[in-house]
């Protein structure tokens, strides 16, 4: 199966800041990438699909880029509301599969 | 916006059996493949079966194939997974979601827990 490989394992940053979080594919998986949050006690929220389109309802500071084997999901200028954990997802190598997680915290 | 309520987690002994519901509204729920997908603090989110529109095609992951089924009503807008010889690793919170591009999660999950 693809694995998907995260980093940094958890991000410390403040308000206000730049987030890169980053995702790495064993194998090429085209630009079938997805990036997800989740909050605790809640669903994944999908982000991102097709490594750079927004889901909807999704607020312009997210964005999504990359192909074949490194991505990276950018939050350009980080709210209070944005700390939580984020995966990436791959959905073109049987079976799906999800990274690990990053855990973005408020430094 | 997409709606999932999923049911029917508990406690069971290993070896025993459960059987998942997933109610959708929000969307027109024939029009799409649906996934189950379960999440567990050691292994953390992972996919486990998918069924076609219809019912006609589905699939698994190889650690539940022959002991999990994942169906569908569309009169009802319901998903099922029928889980049997249930073991430790299953342990997890389950997820319904739309298949789509990707994942759409819309309810809270259900919690599965095996252990005598």
């Amino acid at each position: 199966e693809t694995v998907l490989t995260q980093s940094p394992a958890t991000l410390s940053l403040s308000p206000g800041e730049r987030a890169t979080l980053s995702c790495r594919a064993s194998q090429s998986v085209s630009t079938y990438l997805a990036w997800y949050q989740q909050k605790p006690g809640q669903a994944p929220r999908l982000l991102i699909y097709d490594a750079s389109n927004r889901a909807t309802g999704i607020p312009a500071r997210f964005s999504g880029s990359g192909s074949g084997t490194d991505f990276s999901l950018t939050i350009s200028s980080l709210e209070p509301e944005d700390f939580a954990v984020y995966y990436c997802q791959q959905r073109i190598k049987w079976p799906p599969t999800f990274g690990q997680g990053t855990k973005l915290e408020i430094k | 916006e997409v709606q999932l309520v999923e049911s029917g987690g508990g406690l069971v002994q290993p070896g025993g059996s459960l059987r998942l519901s997933c109610e959708a509204s929000g969307f027109t729920f024939s029009n799409y493949w649906m996934s189950w997908v379960r999440q567990t603090p050691g292994k953390g989110l992972e996919w486990v079966a998918n069924i076609k529109q219809d019912g006609s095609e589905r699939y698994y992951v190889d650690s539940v194939r022959g002991r999990f089924t994942i169906s569908r009503d569309n009169a009802k807008d319901s998903l099922y997974l029928q889980m049997n010889s249930l073991r430790a690793e299953d342990t997890a919170v389950f997820y319904c979601a739309r298949d789509n591009s990707a994942f759409e999660f819309g309810g809270q999950g259900t919690l599965v827990t095996v252990s005598s």
